[in-house]
């Protein structure tokens, strides 16, 4: 069974851009979490989705944003990009309710802004 | 909200001793899951052991256990007989089985393993 892919896995933007990153949950798993990496920070809450509905959304600006689509694919997309949003992007997927499972998390989307 | 707390930034093990990484949380409900991921250098995370709130039972996965104390709010990671591949970065994590699927992480704690 194929695990978590996101997609791209680095990529560099100027401030003021925006970014599209793309994450491929494991087949069957409906729900899809979005989390910020940052040294000393941990891994920080942005959002989750389950049936392409937003059911948790973290402590972020409203730059940051994300989707669900019907075959369980999320994006997240991060508007007028500033030098503070580089981090790695972690996608995690999990069955969803009623499972009370582990999250499986995807290898990152390497962001950097200069 | 719940916080997670790792007070090891950094630790270092002998290769085949036994290292123990520590983890507080702070949370006011009574029904939660804890978790400890792994995140090799340059690797996804992967779970290392997981227990649930209200077994008093302390997990263990082959050379990986917990000492889970509700009362204090703690939830400590012991490796035994540690291998240079479980140098890793280490995050301690928890979720309420009340408000779906957000976890809270710790930041983390890096362990080195000497051989």
């Amino acid at each position: 069974k194929a695990g978590v892919t996101q997609t791209p896995r680095y990529l560099i933007k100027t401030r003021g851009q925006q970014v599209t990153l793309s994450c491929s949950p494991i087949s069957g798993h409906r729900s899809v979490s979005w989390y910020q990496q940052t040294p000393g920070q941990g891994l920080q809450f942005l959002f989750e989705y389950f049936s392409e509905t937003q059911r948790n959304k973290g402590n972020f600006p409203g730059r940051f944003s994300g989707r669900q689509f019907s075959n369980s694919r999320s994006e997240m997309n991060v508007s007028t990009l500033e030098l503070g949003d580089s981090a790695l992007y972690l996608c995690a997927s999990s069955l969803g309710p009623p499972n009370t499972g582990e999250l499986f998390f995807g290898e990152g989307s390497r962001l950097t802004v200069l | 909200a719940q916080t997670v707390t790792q007070s090891q930034p950094e630790m270092s093990v002998q290769e085949a001793e036994t290292v123990t990484l520590s983890c507080t949380y702070d949370t006011s409900e009574s029904d939660y899951y804890l978790f400890w991921y792994k995140q090799p250098p340059s690797r996804q995370m992967i779970l290392v052991i997981r227990q649930e709130a209200y077994k008093q039972q302390n997990a263990t996965e082959n050379r990986f256990s917990v000492n889970f104390q509700k009362a204090a709010k703690s939830f400590s990671l012991k490796i035994s007989d540690s291998q240079l591949g479980d140098a890793a970065m280490y995050f301690c994590a928890y979720r309420s089985a009340l408000t779906g699927n957000q976890f809270y992480f710790g930041t983390g704690t890096s362990l080195t393993v000497i051989p």
